[in-house]
């Protein structure tokens, strides 16, 4: 089955740009999802991207797909102490019928 | 409703006993999926549910484990002799439709129920 994996821990400075990074092992994902968990609250869909694109910015946040290499990245600009949470990569492939989360990146801002 | 809720938002109980956990889906979505947050590992996917089809039961652990889900809305997820590795958050999540190339197939999740089993 399909396999998820992000780094557990990103620590970046208020103002500076963060890149989450994620990779999986199935080549017929379909759709692939960024969300956010604060503590104490469900998660939250931040963007998504379809498998057919390479990119996709919306304000904030940049979402970076490279098929052949089967990485995905969220890139958040001007990263604010409000941005700290844990960060979920999700993937559904052609023969899932429920989303493979990896195990999310908890980022800190640091003042 | 206008979100997903969950119910009990906390649950204390002792190895052995049983425990229910209620999702109220977002009113109108067919698609109903129970998902498992251990500390410090990512969400292990459970059971889903859609419309009426027999439900994907795939994810659950052991036979301890169950879930209903009555009317197409409300899911309760029971879990039987309760053991301390059964400790963690239980996530719910609704969305419109599961079927590929249906859309993004969005998920909408609720604050998930803390269940601690001492």
């Amino acid at each position: 089955g399909e396999d998820v994996e992000q780094s557990l821990f990103l620590s970046v400075r208020e103002g500076d740009s963060s890149v989450i990074n994620c990779t999986y092992t199935d080549s017929s994902s379909t759709y692939l999802y960024w969300y956010k968990q604060e503590p104490g609250a469900g998660l939250q869909l931040l963007t998504y991207i379809f498998s057919n694109m390479d990119m996709k910015q919306d304000q904030r946040l940049t979402v970076l797909l490279n098929k052949k290499d089967k990485h995905l990245s969220l890139r958040i600009a001007d990263t604010q102490t409000g941005d700290s949470a844990i960060y979920f990569c999700a993937v559904i492939s052609g023969s899932a019928r429920q989303l493979t989360f990896g195990s999310g990146t908890q980022l800190t801002v640091l003042p | 409703g206008a979100g997903v809720s969950q119910s009990p938002s906390n649950k204390v109980t002792e190895k052995g006993k049983d425990v229910e956990l209620r999702c109220d889906p977002i009113s109108g979505h067919t698609a109903l999926y129970w998902y498992r947050q251990s500390l410090g590992q990512g969400l292990e996917f459970l059971i889903y549910f859609q419309g009426n089809s027999a439900p994907d039961k795939s994810g659950l652990p052991s036979d301890r484990f169950s879930a209903e889900r009555t009317g197409g809305s409300v899911s309760t997820l029971t879990i039987q002799r309760t053991q301390q590795e059964d400790s963690a958050v239980y996530l719910c999540a609704s969305s419109l439709s599961r079927r590929m190339g249906s859309g993004a197939n969005v998920l909408t999740f609720g604050a998930g129920s803390r269940l601690t089993v001492l």
